[in-house]
């Protein structure tokens, strides 16, 4: 149980085009899902918290108007990269809370050229 | 704030070593501590867990125990496998947002050769 996928797995975009990054919690309902990005051998990093029905939570330094999110079900929350640029290539990680638990997805990543 | 701090990686053990990895932390009251394994190219998986002092938790021979007195949260096993190669974080949960963000540390990777 609590499985959450996303998809892609992995896109390669070019420079000034947007794109969407899918979450779901496949068999549970997940009123909170988080969103984390991952540069290569770094830790993740909170980028927002998604809350159903309402707007995101977006952490310091994170561009609310470039990193756009969505959590129109529970259990669907999207993350699209607007107007992407070689350095928003990057591991993007989504989770999703059910109870006091969060449980990961694996992880999307984009590459853009 | 709260915080995370692990040991620097990499750590290159063989086959059957025994493994600690160091994870302290700074936090107010009794968070909840985590060990979560990611395999390359993974998202994140939870290996253990404990959300009280002198708990151990404990998954596929690893394990670790929440010491409050010296607020750590060291991971540990036996005798490691080829197949435990992957980057292990430490995260914690603070006790006043037990529904909210994880904290995670820097992640430790470890490689294990036959």
């Amino acid at each position: 149980g609590a499985v959450v996928s996303q998809h892609p797995s992995w896109v390669i975009c070019k420079s000034g085009t947007s794109v969407k990054i899918e979450c779901r919690s496949l068999d549970f309902q997940a009123t909170t899902m988080f969103w984390y990005r991952q540069f290569p051998k770094q830790s993740l990093m909170l980028m927002a918290t998604s809350n159903e029905g309402s707007k995101a939570t977006y952490e310091q330094g994170v561009e609310k108007d470039k990193f756009l999110i969505n959590h129109a079900s529970l259990t669907l929350s999207t993350l699209t990269v607007t107007s992407a640029h070689p350095e928003d290539s990057s591991f993007y990680i989504c989770s999703a809370r059910l109870d006091y638990e969060q449980y990961f997805g694996p992880g999307t990543r984009l590459t853009v050229t | 704030g709260d915080s995370v701090t692990q040991m620097e990686g990499p750590v290159t053990l063989s086959e059957e070593a025994f493994l600690t990895i160091n994870c302290t932390y700074t936090a107010t009251g009794y968070p909840s501590l985590f060990w979560y394994v990611q395999y390359p190219g993974e998202g994140l998986q939870l290996l253990l867990k404990a959300t009280k002092a002198d708990d151990k938790g404990s998954n596929k021979g690893f394990e670790a125990t929440y010491r409050k007195e010296t607020t750590s949260f060291h991971l540990e096993k036996g005798s490691v496998q080829v197949s435990d190669s992957a980057v292990y974080f430490c995260a914690l949960r603070s006790a006043y947002n037990q529904g909210g963000k994880l904290i995670f540390g820097q992640g430790t990777e470890l490689s294990v050769k036959p």
